[in-house]
């Protein structure tokens, strides 16, 4: 079936450093892959998505990569900032079939002045 | 702009009551969701819908009714509370085919059963 695994928080960083969020995916065909994020008290917002191999994905710094051959979708960030501490969800939605999105478990981030 | 509004945003039940949690959105969408986030689980789907009169069971339905007689609303029936029914509950819809495939999230209503 279906699935998402992502890297298990949570992960504390210094402002300004460098940013990695793993996540692998399992699924047949060619799924859409999704990163959403989470603030404090919110719902999830869209933070970038890709819709193909090779497609990268971007917004507000942030950059992750559609790779069919490691079946991986990691986020980046080369510098982050104490407001991107939140709780970050990879996720993949089929293209054909089903309409459901199978989301990971989330990774909370926490940026220290 | 509302977006996807839900209510109410906490409430807290005793074992076997029941109660309705609301979710309304003005975007004219067609597919709506229902999502628990349990500590650790990630987003669990509920119920989802693809238009009004329509709605199919996602997940973990168990214990949860769905109906969706307008466009704009979808509620989600809890009928006989559970202590495992303790969670963030999240409200989500999108366009539809040939949309971008971004979900609206409401803010979430967090349910305790006591």
């Amino acid at each position: 079936g279906n699935s998402v695994t992502q890297m298990e928080g949570p992960v504390t960083l210094s402002e300004e450093a460098f940013l990695t969020i793993n996540c692998t995916y399992t699924a047949t065909g060619y799924p859409s892959l999704f990163w959403y994020v989470q603030y404090p008290g919110e719902g999830l917002q869209l933070l970038l998505k890709a819709t193909k191999a090779d497609d990268k994905g971007s917004n507000k710094g942030f950059e992750a990569t559609y790779r069919k051959e490691t079946t991986s979708f990691h986020l980046e960030k080369g510098s982050v900032q104490v407001s991107d501490s939140a709780v970050y969800f990879c996720a993949l939605r089929r293209t054909s079939g089903t309409y459901k999105y199978i989301f990971g478990t989330g990774t909370r981030l926490k940026v220290l002045a | 702009n509302a977006g996807v509004t839900q209510t109410p945003k906490f409430r807290i039940l005793k074992i076997g009551q029941s109660m309705t949690l609301q979710c309304t959105q003005d975007m004219n969408h067609n597919y709506m969701y229902w999502y628990r986030q349990d500590p650790g689980m990630g987003l669990k789907l509920i119920y989802y819908s693809v238009g009004a009169g329509i709605t199919d069971k996602g997940e973990v339905p168990n214990g949860y009714n769905v109906s969706r007689s307008t466009t704009e609303d979808f509620p989600l029936r809890l009928e006989l509370a559970a202590p495992s029914q303790t969670s963030v509950y999240f409200c989500a819809s999108r366009a539809g085919t040939g949309d971008t495939g971004e979900l609206f999230f409401g803010e979430g209503s967090r349910l305790t059963v006591l």
